[in-house]
Order: C-alpha cells, then structure tokens, then sequence
C-alpha cells in the first residue's frame, strides 16, 4: 500500500532562513512524489515532483525536494524563507493501480514566516 | 492562459436545498475530479471522471453526485446538503492522470 506522513503539523521559521518540511512515503514501488502549496482560501499549485529521473528536483519559488529511496523521505527545502512563503504544504504520492491514478495526500505542513 | 474555473468562488445555500457547484476547463485534459477539502484537512477525492468513465470513490456519500456533459465541463450536485458539507470543493483536470492542476476552489457555506 502507498501512503504518506509529513512528519510536522506546523514549522515556523523567521524570514530568512532555511525551511526543512518533512515527508517519508511508503510505496510497494518506484512512486512518483509531488509537493503541492496552498496559500489562504486559494487553490493547490504544484511546487515540484518526483517521476524517476534525477533525485534532486528544483521547483518553484527557489524550493528544492531530494529523493532518498533509502531512507523513503522526499523532505521540502528552501535556503532562504520569504514572508510569502507562508502557507499549507501537503506532500503526495500517486498510486497507480491500471488505469486509476489518484493521489494519496499527507496531512499538510503549515509553514509560519516570522519577521 | 489555459487554466481550471471554478464558479461561483463562494456559494451559500441553505440545509437540505440542492446545490450545484460549477467547473471548467481550457487545457483539454481527459479526466476531471471533484475534492472536498475540509479546514485544515489534506483534500479528499470524492470521486473522478476518466473520459466519460465515472470513478466513484468508495466512501463518498450517496448525497454527491456529478455530471460531465462535455470535455470541458464537469458539475458536482449535492442533493441535500448538511451543516457537515460545508467545506471548500475543488477541482482538478490532468491528461491520462498525470500532473492535477487545480481550480482556486468554491467555499459552500450551509445554513
């Protein structure tokens, strides 16, 4: 079975800094992972994925995920956190089963930017 | 830009009474899903379209219905709303199942 655990609820961090959101998967094999971002009231927009191909993915907005199939993490980072940067992170697998490819969704990481 | 439009942004309607959430789409994508996303809560698909091929998920209440009368277009129905419905719908489109790209999302407000 695949699923996934962000491993945060909530991470704050001053402007500035680096931001680390954590997330480990589980998949009976090669899974492809995605980092969605969701600012208040407003829809899903896709930061970055993971299909197989090189490890280190770079997304949007300077945000960067590294896949470790040895430790199953696909951790979210970013050197350099910005006030705009404040919002819900969910870290999702695809399952695909035949022609039925749907997500498997973590709970979300809310990210606070302090000034 | 080609994109995922949802109307209306936020709907009100009163408990019991049908409602109709609308979605559509200009980036021709094959299959179309309907999420409910709950405050704080990861959404959760309450079912999807894969061409005309409707894909019930198997916990999504009997209460939401959809139809897709064209490729663009896609509707979520809910016969008879509770207080527990309220909650931001979203929709999403992908080719073949692929990356989803999203709508801004409608909030349903329950009286």
């Amino acid at each position: 079975a695949q699923s996934v655990t962000q491993l945060d609820s909530h991470v704050s961090v001053s402007e500035g800094t680096p931001v680390l959101l954590r997330c480990n998967y589980s998949s009976s094999y090669s899974p492809s992972l995605f980092w969605y971002v969701q600012h208040p009231n407003k829809g899903l927009q896709l930061l970055l994925k993971y299909t197989s191909a090189a490890t280190l993915v770079k997304g949007i907005n300077g945000f960067e995920a590294e896949f470790k199939k040895s430790e199953t993490s696909f951790h979210l980072t970013k050197p350099s956190a910005h006030m705009s940067d404040a919002a819900e992170y969910f870290c999702v697998v695809r399952l695909v089963a035949g022609n039925n490819r749907k997500l498997i969704w973590g709970l979300g990481t809310s990210l606070a930017v302090n000034p | 830009d080609a994109m995922v439009i949802q109307n209306p942004r936020y709907q009100v309607t009163q408990f019991g009474k049908p409602v109709t959430l609308s979605c559509s789409q200009t980036l021709n994508h094959n299959v179309m899903y309907w999420y409910q996303q709950k405050s704080s809560q990861a959404p959760k698909l309450l079912f999807h379209y894969y061409d005309k091929d409707f894909n019930n998920e198997a916990d999504t209440p009997d209460n939401f219905q959809s139809r897709r009368p064209n490729t663009s277009f896609c509707f979520l129905d809910i016969r008879s709303p509770g207080l527990g419905d309220a909650a931001m719908y979203l929709c999403a489109t992908s080719r073949d199942g692929g990356n989803q790209y999203f709508g801004p999302g409608t909030r349903l407000l329950v009286l």
